[in-house]
């Protein structure tokens, strides 16, 4: 089975651009959750989406948003880049939502703000 | 290679020693809790997950230890290989429903 794909794997952006981010979960899967990871803050929570739903959110700005497409492909996308939203975002899927199994993760795609 | 943390606590261990990450969470209401590694350039890849009603679950080489009391969780891996080097990350879920990770240690296995 494939494992999670993010694409694409590197992006360089300029502050007050803005940014779309895809991720296609194991096949099956039907939950897919962001995650945003940075050297000073760990990895923080985003969001999640089951069956084109989102289910929970974490504490981020309104410019962070996402969606979900009914074959459970995922898109996050940060509007009005600032420098400090440059991380490595991470997607990870799981056959159903709770989190009472394991998050599967991908890569992730790496986005330099400058 | 990719950074994960620039100021990880970090253990260092010989090759063939046992290793044991700790992790203290925060939650007394969470009921899952999860390991993963990280290499560099590399997403969380999961290692060995417990419930709140048990209190040790052994996989390959590793042995996860879940102490409720103190909130206190352990990752326990026997004869260390380079190959085990990597960034470790305790996480749990629970009444939030959702996974909070913890900072992460740096494990370098030393040949």
């Amino acid at each position: 089975k494939a494992g999670v794909t993010q694409t694409p794997r590197y992006l360089i952006k300029t502050r007050g651009q803005q940014v779309t981010l895809s991720c296609s979960p194991i096949s099956g899967h039907r939950s897919v959750s962001w995650y945003q990871q940075t050297p000073g803050q760990g990895l923080q929570f985003l969001f999640e989406y089951f069956s084109e739903t989102q289910r929970n959110k974490g504490n981020f700005p309104g410019r962070f948003s996402g969606r979900q497409f009914s074959n459970s492909r995922s898109e996050m996308n940060v509007s009005t880049l600032e420098l400090g939203d440059s991380a490595l975002y991470l997607c990870a899927s799981s056959p159903g939502t709770g989190y009472n199994s394991p998050l599967h993760f991908g890569n992730g795609t790496r986005l330099t703000v400058t | 290679g990719e950074s994960v943390g620039l100021h990880l606590p970090t253990l260092s261990v010989q090759e063939g020693d046992n290793s044991i990450i700790n992790c203290a969470y925060s939650n007394s209401a969470s009921d899952y809790f999860i390991w993963y590694k990280q290499e560099s350039g590399k997403g969380p890849q999961f290692i060995i997950d417990i419930r709140s009603n048990m209190d040790k679950r052994q996989g390959q080489r590793v042995t996860v230890l879940l102490n409720k009391t103190v909130k206190h969780l352990s990752l326990q891996i026997a004869a260390t290989q380079p190959g085990d080097s990597a960034v470790y990350f305790c996480a749990e879920s629970g009444a939030t429903n959702k996974l909070i990770f913890g900072t992460g240690t740096l494990l370098a296995v030393q040949p």
